[in-house]
């Protein structure tokens, strides 16, 4: 069946201006991730949705970033007024249930000029 | 604070040549250990989810071990195929972070011929 799903794959942008990221998850998964990879870095954790509820979204690293989703499947992630420091692969996983294993995208690769 | 340290960083193998790879990890009350592979470019792929002191898993060439404070991903034989990056992960039980993953920095593995 298909995977996870994320657009666009590659997203350059300038340093002040907005962006929008999407994931896809697995059909009939409830759970979703947002992970942030950086260059030498490990994966971060950014924001869990449940449904379409948020109960994590401690590893958001400042109020530019925002999340949200709808439906109980698509999901979207903003940052407002991208930094240079934004850069990084930004990863979206989904799992069946709360708990379960997690299923990663491919990511979207954001640099921010 | 959940940790996870891999080693070694990089690994540079013939064909054929068996090797393990070392997932250390503090977590407050684990709830999963989780291995994944990363090509270049794509996002982390599911290998393993390994929960108890003891417990093994194994697929094709590849076989994961846990103990209280570490894992290790045996590679035995291993082919160029097989060349990625490796990542470990934990989700921990006690801390009520407990639906997010704790990522390692990885092991880049190069199985040359």
């Amino acid at each position: 069946g298909a995977g996870v799903s994320q657009s666009p794959s590659n997203k350059v942008t300038e340093k002040g201006k907005d962006v929008e990221l999407r994931c896809d998850p697995i059909s009939g998964h409830t759970a979703l991730y947002w992970y942030r990879q950086s260059l030498g870095q490990g994966l971060e954790f950014l924001i869990y949705f449940q449904g379409n509820s948020a109960p994590d979204k401690s590893g958001l690293p400042s109020d530019r970033f925002s999340a949200e989703r709808t439906g109980g499947s698509v999901s979207t992630l903003t940052i407002q007024r991208t930094q240079q420091e934004d850069s990084a692969v930004y990863l979206c996983a989904s799992s069946p249930g709360q708990g379960e294993t997690q299923y990663f995208g491919p990511g979207t690769r954001l640099l921010v000029l | 604070e959940d940790q996870v340290t891999q080693s070694p960083e990089a690994l540079r193998l013939q064909e054929g040549e068996s090797s393990s790879l070392n997932c250390s990890y503090t977590v407050s009350g684990l709830r999963g250990l989780f291995w994944y592979r990363q090509d270049p470019g794509k996002g982390p792929e599911f290998l393993f989810t390994l929960y108890s002191a003891g417990e093994e898993k194994e697929k094709e060439r590849l076989k994961a071990t846990l103990t209280k404070k570490e894992s290790f991903l045996h590679i035995t034989a291993p082919k160029p195929e097989d060349s990625a990056t490796y990542l470990c992960a934990v989700r921990p039980g006690l801390t009520g972070g407990g639906n997010k993953l704790t990522f390692g920095t990885g092991t880049q593995l190069k199985v040359e011929l």
